[in-house]
């Protein structure tokens, strides 16, 4: 199986911060990763597809760029709505595993 | 707009069979690939496998031999079978949509777009 690991594990971030989201494949997926968010209690939604095709309807602050084993999700300014968990996921090779999590908080 | 909807047992007894449901409105069946994915108590998800109309199935090699994944055009669903359930079947378990025969290409097969609001199921006797 591929793995995912994402980092920072959690992060104490601001409103208005620049936040970015690492995540490494243990092998080579070109660009098959997306990134989903998901707030307590619900269903995660996916932000970005692609490593880098920002999902209709999603907010311009999301971005996510890389290839190969190494990705980043970005937000450019958060907003209070974006204290949330997200996960990175592979698409390239069955099983399709996600990342731990990065759970953003509010410092 | 595309809406799924998980339905089946919230509690089910250990050495079970654990069954679930997802209804699919707004959109055809016949285009994607139909995943499911489950989340245990505080912890990652994990992909269990996918389903198409065609018949053809994609399950995770960890759950295989307990799984079973189907999908009917006529009703417009997709169910999950698993077998033999443990307590570390406890888990939130989404329904999702992955991606077409025109998108898988770009995206990949695991990728969904799509979820179902999820439903709790409990291994407990």
């Amino acid at each position: 199986d591929i793995q995912m690991t994402q980092s920072p594990s959690s992060l104490s971030t601001s409103v208005g911060d620049r936040v970015t989201v690492s995540c490494r494949a243990s092998q080579n997926i070109g660009t098959y990763l997306s990134w989903y968010q998901q707030r307590p209690g619900k269903a995660p939604v996916r932000l970005i597809y692609g490593a880098s095709s920002l999902q209709s309807g999603v907010p311009s602050r999301f971005s996510g760029s890389g290839s190969g084993t190494d990705f980043t999700l970005t937000i450019s300014s958060l907003q209070p709505e974006d204290f949330a968990t997200y996960y990175c996921q592979q698409s390239y090779s069955s099983p399709y595993t996600f990342g731990q999590g990065t759970k953003l908080e509010i410092k | 707009q595309v809406q799924l909807q998980e339905s089946g047992p919230g509690l089910v007894k250990p050495s079970e069979t654990l069954s679930l449901t997802c209804t699919v409105s707004g959109g055809s069946i016949s285009s994607n690939y139909w995943t499911w994915i489950r989340q245990s108590p505080g912890k990652g998800l994990e992909w269990i496998g996918y389903g198409f109309h065609s018949g053809s199935t994609n399950y995770n090699p960890s759950l295989k031999s307990r799984l079973t994944i189907s999908v009917d055009k006529s009703k417009n669903q997709f169910s999950l079978k698993l077998t033999s359930v443990t307590a570390a079947d406890t888990a939130v378990y989404y329904c999702a949509r992955g991606c077409s025969t025109d998108t898988c290409y770009e995206v990949g097969p695991g990728s969904v777009d799509v979820w179902g609001k999820g439903t709790t199921v409990t291994v407990s006797s």
